[in-house]
């Protein structure tokens, strides 16, 4: 089946650690994305990748990083510089051709980060 | 900057009836508009895709039309049942970043 799986589904980790999440998609997508999404808002975009070994800061990067070594893989690192780590983070992929249509974004099932 | 804004918050309907969802974004110049549904715990799933050259899209009960000269989205929910009670999301698209609306919780009581 193709599509966009993220692991793990919970994720704890102690103040003042690192932490990566994975993302992983097989719909041969060139641009991936990551957001964060917090109780009752929408969602925020963290980085995004139109391009293997490109990646573009999205409006909260501040935090985070990002590589994008492969096509189908985009994880993403919560450092221990990010105030407040503990959210909800979703990775989405869609075709990109750099034209104005055709630009559906899907998403994977979400990563929930609690950090004490 | 994109702002988009979803109201209301929450809605409570009963079971067979139909109901329209709103969205609103600020800045008019938008490549597309997108509607997503939530269920809670979960990721998004695509409902329906709308390009700027075009006034509506339609899939099964759902309808979603869209007037970018005024700013705004509709999402038409035929015939509502229980298991369309989710969260619902749109998103625009300016050149290349989605900017999402902080989404409108729906209840469909049985």
């Amino acid at each position: 089946d193709g599509g966009i799986t993220q692991s793990p589904k919970y994720l704890f980790r102690k103040e003042g650690q690192n932490v990566t999440l994975s993302c992983e998609q097989n719909l041969n997508h060139d641009a991936m994305y990551w957001y964060r999404q917090d109780p009752g808002q929408g969602l925020r975009l963290i980085y995004y990748s139109q391009i293997v070994n490109d990646f573009q800061k999205g409006d909260i990067a501040e935090g985070y990083s990002v590589s994008r070594e492969k096509k189908e893989s985009f994880p993403l690192t919560v450092t221990s510089a990010q105030k407040n780590p503990t959210a909800f983070y979703l990775c989405a992929s869609s075709r990109d051709r750099g034209g104005t249509t055709d630009y559906e974004q899907y998403f994977g099932p979400g990563t929930r980060l609690t950090v004490t | 900057k994109q702002e988009v804004t979803q109201i209301p918050a929450a809605l409570s309907v009963p079971e067979g009836e139909n109901l329209v969802l709103n969205c609103s974004f600020t800045d008019s110049a938008i490549y597309n508009l997108q509607w997503f549904r939530q269920d809670p715990g979960k990721g998004l799933t695509s409902l329906l895709l709308i390009q700027s050259s075009q006034r509506e899209q339609t899939s099964g009960r759902l309808n979603a039309s869209l007037d970018k000269s005024s700013g705004r989205s509709t999402l038409y929910i035929a015939a509502s049942q229980p298991g369309d009670s989710a969260t619902y999301l749109c998103a625009v698209r300016p050149p290349r970043q989605l900017t999402f609306g902080s989404g409108t919780q729906l209840t469909v009581l049985p």
